[in-house]
């Protein structure tokens, strides 16, 4: 199975600041890389998909990068309701898609 | 509006069974596959279940094969998961999600969730 894993698992940062969050994948994933957001209490929301496309309504302070195995999810200047927990996703091969463990992006 | 809508959850015993809907509205639910991910209390997203556009894919995250089934009716623009011989870990939210598949993506992307429905495995 592919394994997803974030950095950091938790950060600290102040509105205004540019914030990266990296995702690794086990093995080679091409591009099929997405990215969600989820505030406490909703469902998550898609912001990226195939690594660095943006969905539709999306604010573009955020950004997807990478290929491979690598992966980074930005946001060039937080804002307050950025303030989340944000995941990455594999959807490249069976036998299932899978998650990262989430960065919860918190208040400085 | 474009919306899911899950149902079926509640307070079951570990063995017990259960059953979720999801109902789809505002968009052609017969062209999209569509998925289960639940979230246990506190805990990450966890993928659970994957069925195409027509039924004819199907799969299921290794916790959960052989106890649950998923399936969908495409003339009601309903999805459903059967979930048997249920333990204390599947205790979750579980979310319905419908799924973009493009290009040699298998899953692809999750561009709509519903609320949420909360499964709670207790004696």
């Amino acid at each position: 199975d592919i394994q997803m894993t974030q950095s950091p698992s938790s950060l600290s940062a102040s509105v205004g600041d540019r914030v990266t969050i990296t995702c690794r994948a086990s093995q080679s994933i091409s591009s099929y890389l997405n990215w969600y957001q989820q505030k406490p209490g909703k469902a998550p929301k898609l912001l990226i998909y195939a690594a660095s496309s943006l969905q539709s309504g999306v604010p573009s302070r955020f950004g997807g990068s990478g290929s491979g195995t690598d992966f980074t999810l930005t946001i060039s200047s937080l804002q307050p309701e950025d303030f989340a927990t944000y995941y990455c996703q594999q959807s490249y091969s069976t036998p299932g898609t899978t998650f990262g463990g989430g960065t919860k992006v918190e208040i400085k | 509006e474009v919306q899911l809508v899950e149902s079926g959850g509640g307070l079951v015993k570990p063995g017990g069974s259960l059953r979720l809907s999801c109902a789809a509205s505002g968009f052609t639910f017969s062209s999209y596959s569509t998925n289960w991910v639940r979230q246990a209390p506190g805990k990450g997203l966890e993928w659970v279940s994957s069925i195409s556009s027509s039924g004819t894919y199907i799969y299921y995250a290794d916790s959960v094969k052989g106890r649950f089934t998923i399936s969908r009716d495409n003339a009601k623009n309903s999805l459903y998961l059967q979930m048997n011989s249920l333990r204390a870990e599947d205790t979750a939210v579980f979310y319905c999600a419908r799924g973009v598949v493009r290009g040699g993506s298998l899953f692809g992307y999750f561009d709509l969730w519903g609320r949420g429905t909360l499964v709670t495995v207790s004696p």
